[in-house]
């Protein structure tokens, strides 16, 4: 299985910061990757699809981007709704897997 | 509104069986692929079973091959996940979610999700 490796996996940051979280992947090709967003006790939320691509109605201060093996989700400016748990997905190898998941907190 | 509403979860004791729901509205059932993903209590995803969009292709985790099974009927627009011989590494909130492939093979992005329902295993 492909192994997802996420990072930070906690992060601290105020409103209007710009903020990066990174996935790397242990192997495989191709930039199937999505990223979900999770507030407590909530079903995760689809972010960005096929690493860049964002979701339907889903803030533009969110984007994505790919470089080789490593995923990049980055948040423009951090707004008081954005704190969350963020995961990234790989399913361009079977089966799907998970990053395990970063925390941002104010 | 397209929307996705789980039921069927408790408690249960090792060892034993729970059937999950999962009703489906606002858009067209019979067309997606659909899977359940669990999150066991502080710890991440975990992808558990797909159906294709027809019931024809089923695939599931090593973690849970033999023991559960997923069932869905268009007719109805409602998928099952049938749960035998629980263990307490079973333990987690159970997600239905859609596929975004629209009557093809799944690529297993999921664009759509539930809210869960939690299955405790506990003697």
């Amino acid at each position: 299985d492909v192994q997802m490796t996420q990072s930070p996996s906690s992060l601290s940051a105020s409103v209007g910061d710009r903020v990066t979280i990174t996935c790397r992947a242990s192997q495989g090709s191709g930039n199937w990757i999505a990223w979900y967003q999770q507030k407590p006790d909530k079903a995760p939320k689809p972010l960005i699809y096929a690493a860049a691509s964002l979701e339907s109605g889903v803030s533009s201060r969110f984007s994505g981007s790919a470089s080789g093996t490593d995923f990049t989700l980055t948040i423009s400016s951090l707004q008081p709704e954005d704190f969350a748990t963020y995961y990234c997905q790989q399913y361009y190898s079977y089966p799907p897997t998970f990053g395990q998941g970063t925390r941002l907190e104010i | 509104q397209e929307q996705l509403v789980e039921s069927g979860g408790g408690v249960v004791q090792p060892g034993r069986s729970l059937r999950l729901s999962c009703a489906a509205s606002g858009f067209t059932f019979s067309s997606h692929g659909l899977h359940w993903v669990r999150q066991a209590p502080g710890k991440g995803l975990e992808w558990v079973a797909v159906i294709s969009y027809d019931g024809n292709d089923k695939k599931y985790a090593d973690s849970v091959q033999g023991r559960f099974t997923v069932s869905r009927d268009n007719s109805k627009n409602t998928l099952d996940l049938q749960m035998n011989s629980l263990t307490i590494e079973d333990t987690a909130v159970y997600y239905c979610a859609r596929d975004w492939t629209l009557k093809g093979a799944s690529i297993y992005y999921f664009d759509l999700w539930g809210r869960g329902t939690p299955v405790t295993v506990s003697s």
